[in-house]
């Protein structure tokens, strides 16, 4: 069975720093293309990065980009999101989901909260 | 970017009812459009992928469909546990981006 779980959400304060991991299990990580998505309280969902199972290409949101860096350790089946300068309009549930045509599979997500 | 119209914002239906759901792009993305549901607290859960195939273990209820740009949900004979929330997505180019979401409610 696939899983997805998330961890490492949390209050945090405004420029701050968090770092969010989504350990993968029920499938062969290392050749899977994984993202992150997030959803704002009470909103929609953004797509926010996405890393290619062999770790070469990266894409990232421009609401992101220069702030968050994405990665990968496929030894540990494990997918990470370094969240940097933190604003309060990063505040949302984080997910982490599997695929690059389609997202078939998403973790349960972890909340962030980015307030003083 | 391109951009996901998705139409109505909010919806009211009858156990039983049809439904459709419909999401226009702002630009061609040929069949790489996916529509989730999502129920409160809860994860997105994959639908249709591919614009109309559907994923394993989603009752056939449920179906998708594409004219252009413009790309349709179909929901037959609407069960209880089919009032959530639906996105579409595209993923013909980065950034990949949703719908707005449209809200299926009991009337």
């Amino acid at each position: 069975e696939v899983q997805l779980v998330e961890s490492g959400g949390g209050l945090v304060q405004p420029g701050g720093s968090l770092r969010l991991s989504c350990a993968a299990s029920g499938f062969t990580f290392s050749s899977s293309e994984m993202n992150w998505v997030r959803q704002a309280p009470g909103k929609g969902l953004e797509w926010i990065s996405y890393i290619s199972g062999s770790d070469n290409t990266i894409y990232y949101a421009d609401s992101v980009k220069g702030r968050f860096t994405i990665s990968r350790d496929n030894a540990k089946n494990s997918l990470f999101l370094q969240m940097n300068s933190l604003r309060a309009e990063d505040t949302a549930v984080y997910y982490c989901a599997r695929g690059v045509v389609t997202l078939d599979y998403w973790g349960r997500g972890t909340l962030v909260t980015v307030s003083s | 970017d391109i951009q996901m119209t998705q139409s109505p914002s909010s919806l009211s239906a009858s156990v039983g009812d049809r439904v459709t759901i419909t999401c226009r792009a702002s630009q061609t993305i040929s069949s790489y459009l996916s529509w989730y549901q999502q129920k409160p607290g809860k994860a997105p859960k994959l639908l249709i992928y591919g614009a109309s195939s559907l994923q394993s273990g989603v009752p056939s209820r449920f179906s998708g469909s594409e004219s252009g740009t413009d790309f349709t949900l179909t929901i037959n004979s609407l069960q209880p546990e089919d009032f959530a929330t639906y996105y579409c997505q595209q993923s013909y180019s980065i950034p990949y981006t949703f719908g707005q979401g449209t809200k299926l409610e009991i009337k």
